[in-house]
């Protein structure tokens, strides 16, 4: 079984500085996908980014950047620029390709509070 | 694309109530997620369908839980009896995929905030 694992319960930045939000996973699989999610107070949970396994190459989304350490089951997120919109319970999760017997849950950390203050 | 979407947003009954959630996922998803989240904390799997058959359960699916999926379109999550721990917030996420095969993204609902009371 898999599991994630965000140490940090809270972090705060202020706006247009960077952060950085750590999370590391238990994984005997040689593919799988990695992914950020963002659920804002009282809303929908969001996709932020996406990193597969097999790929070495860090994913980026505008200011939304990822270091996968894969030797290290590492997968962080930095957050560039932040913006007050920003503000979120932050998700790392894990998933495993859907295929033969497995199908594609996410396994979720336990979340990461970002505060971005003015 | 009008995105995943739960009702109602908010439950609240008495202890040993019946409950009963709906989900429409994204038309063209076939993949449909359940999941359960306590304050504080990130989801959890509940249950899985590939169009209208219940592929997987997790162990935290209790005998008092019941989804259903009839015609691979929308979802319910019917609980039984409900109780205390019962409370959370309960998501429903969708994707697409072949049957043998899918590396997409889920998309979430606004999900259905569960309080017994």
């Amino acid at each position: 079984a898999q599991t994630v694992t965000q140490s940090q319960p809270e972090m705060s930045v202020q706006e247009a500085e960077t952060v950085t939000l750590s999370c590391t996973y238990d994984t005997s699989e040689n593919n799988y996908y990695l992914f950020w999610y963002k659920q804002p107070p009282s809303r929908q949970m969001i996709l932020v980014i996406r990193q597969e396994a097999y790929k070495q190459q860090n994913a980026t989304e505008n200011r939304f950047s990822v270091n996968f350490q894969k030797a290290a089951k590492s997968f962080s997120l930095k957050i560039s620029d932040s913006q007050l919109g920003d503000t979120a319970m932050y998700f790392c999760a894990f998933m495993k390709p859907a295929g033969g017997t497995s199908y594609g849950k996410l396994t979720f950390g336990q979340g990461t509070i970002l505060t971005v203050h003015p | 694309d009008t995105g995943v979407s739960q009702n109602p947003r908010h439950k609240i009954t008495k202890r040993g109530q019946n409950v009963t959630f709906r989900c429409d996922p994204i038309s063209e998803h076939n993949r449909l997620y359940w999941y359960r989240q306590t304050l504080g904390q990130g989801p959890e799997f509940l249950t899985y369908f590939q169009n209208e058959a219940q592929l997987e359960k997790s162990r935290l699916l209790s005998d008092r839980f019941s989804a259903e999926r009839p015609k691979g379109s929308f979802s319910t999550l019917e609980i039984q009896r409900t109780e205390q721990g019962d409370s959370a917030m309960y998501l429903c996420a969708s994707s697409t995929g072949t049957l043998l095969y899918s590396n997409q993204p889920q998309h979430f609902g606004d999900g259905t905030r569960l309080s017994i009371l």
